[in-house]
């Protein structure tokens, strides 16, 4: 069975660029999550998304938004970018919600310059 | 406020030996999970183990085993006869449903080095 993928698993963007993450959850898995992940405030939550809906939002500012799609692909996407938006994104997939496991996927590290 | 605290930055270990990374946490809901997850140098989060505030019995996964006291807050990872491949961030995580079904909120995790 496939694991979680994200696309790409790299990326370099200039201050004010925007950018689009993709995330393909676990055949089978409706639930997708996106974390944050900086050296200096950690692994942070931002939102949770669950056929196709928004079921949580973090503390991040409205220039960070998601959607996902029928097949439970998720993206999320960051506008105007600072160079405090530089970090390993993760997303994480799990067949429901309150499921007992949650399956990351190798993340996506942007870099702002 | 959920709140989860892993109070050792960094642990080493001899290989085969068994180590303990210490977890504590902090919420008010009745209902919560507890999970562990190991991050390699590569980045990606490997799921190990998951601990449910009502489970009778401590979680237990191959060589990894949770040692969860309820009243105390705590649940420690420990994991059994250490592997070179063994060293990693682990992060501790916990689930509270008040904050979101699969919203975790995570630990500042503990860098573990395995000697040979």
């Amino acid at each position: 069975k496939a694991g979680v993928t994200q696309t790409p698993r790299y990326l370099i963007k200039t201050r004010g660029q925007q950018v689009t993450l993709s995330c393909s959850p676990i055949s089978g898995h409706r639930s997708v999550s996106w974390y944050q992940q900086t050296p200096g405030q950690g692994l942070q939550f931002l939102f949770e998304y669950f056929s196709e809906t928004q079921r949580n939002k973090g503390n991040f500012p409205g220039r960070f938004s998601g959607r996902q799609f029928s097949n439970s692909r998720s993206e999320m996407n960051v506008s105007t970018l600072e160079l405090g938006d530089s970090a390993l994104y993760l997303c994480a997939s799990s067949f429901r919600q309150g499921a007992d496991e949650q399956y990351f996927g190798p993340g996506t590290r942007l870099t702002v310059t | 406020a959920q709140k989860i605290t892993q109070t050792q930055p960094g642990m080493f270990v001899q290989e085969k030996e068994a180590v303990t990374l210490d977890c504590t946490y902090d919420t008010s809901d009745p209902s919560y999970g507890l999970f562990w997850y190991k991050q390699p140098s590569s980045g990606e989060m490997i799921f190990l183990i998951y601990q449910g505030s009502y489970d009778q019995q401590n979680a237990t996964e191959g060589r990894y085993s949770l040692n969860f006291q309820k009243a105390r807050k705590s649940a420690n990872l420990v994991i059994s006869a250490s592997q070179l491949g063994d060293s990693a961030m682990y992060f501790c995580a916990m689930r509270g449903f008040s904050g979101g079904y699969n919203k975790l909120i995570f630990g500042a995790g503990t860098r573990l080095a395995v000697h040979p």
